[in-house]
């Protein structure tokens, strides 16, 4: 069955510094897609960035990019030059191949504080 | 134009009451997926579709029922509310394009209910 760990409940970083938020996955399957959401206190779900299985290169979009260690079964998020308007709730979610109907499976989330 | 809609966004109902959400789609999704959120769980997979008529348990699926029978439509009934089923429920959409997995999924804007 498939996995997703996110072992910090909260945290917090100084505004313009730079965080990492830690994603762990489990699966047997060889193709799968890695992504991460963020949900700021409004509620909805909004896509940051994925990384595919077979993806060589790690994925960038603008201040967020994804550290993913295959090997480690690993999918961190790093988000550079934090800003105050990154405080949200931050989850990382797994889909298997298109043969499990493409469900997403979640972690717990990370609660990101930015401090001025 | 958001291609993926919910109601009602907030409702309380009474223990032991049907209620039904709504998901409604714009966009011809093949899949539809029912999840809620609870806190330091992330969202969990409630059902899901995979076509019209075609629908499956997730990971949470007691004491819920969903109904598909239109592409656009995706219900998601309590047969009898609980106070364990408050919660803020998501409905979320994707399409396959075959083997490639950067798709990504659009959620609606979340249901919050309360079961007093």
């Amino acid at each position: 069955a498939q996995k997703i760990t996110q072992t910090q409940p909260g945290m917090f970083v100084q505004e313009k510094e730079a965080v990492t938020l830690d994603c762990t996955y489990d699966t047997s399957d060889q193709s799968y897609g890695l992504f991460w959401y963020k949900q700021p206190s409004s509620g909805e779900m909004i896509f940051l960035i994925y990384q595919g299985s077979y993806d060589e290169q790690n994925a960038t979009e603008g201040r967020y990019s994804l550290n993913f260690q295959k090997a480690r079964k690993s999918a961190n998020l790093v988000i550079s030059a934090s800003q105050l308007g990154d405080s949200a709730m931050y989850f990382c979610a797994m889909r298997g191949p298109p043969r499990g109907y493409n469900k997403l499976i979640f972690g717990a989330g990370t609660r990101l504080a930015v401090h001025p | 134009d958001a291609g993926i809609t919910q109601s009602p966004r907030h409702k309380v109902t009474e223990t032991g009451t049907p209620v039904t959400l709504r998901c409604h789609q714009t966009e011809n999704h093949r899949y539809m997926y029912w999840y809620r959120q609870d806190p330091g769980h992330g969202l969990r997979l409630i059902h899901y579709s995979y076509g019209v008529k075609d629908t499956d348990k997730g990971e949470v699926s007691d004491g819920y029922s969903v109904s598909r029978s239109k592409t656009e439509d995706f219900l998601l009934t309590l047969e009898s509310a609980t106070s364990s089923q408050t919660s803020v429920y998501f409905c979320a959409i994707s399409e396959s394009r075959g083997i490639k997995l950067d798709y990504g999924y659009t959620f609606g804007s979340g249901t919050r209910l309360t079961v007093v």
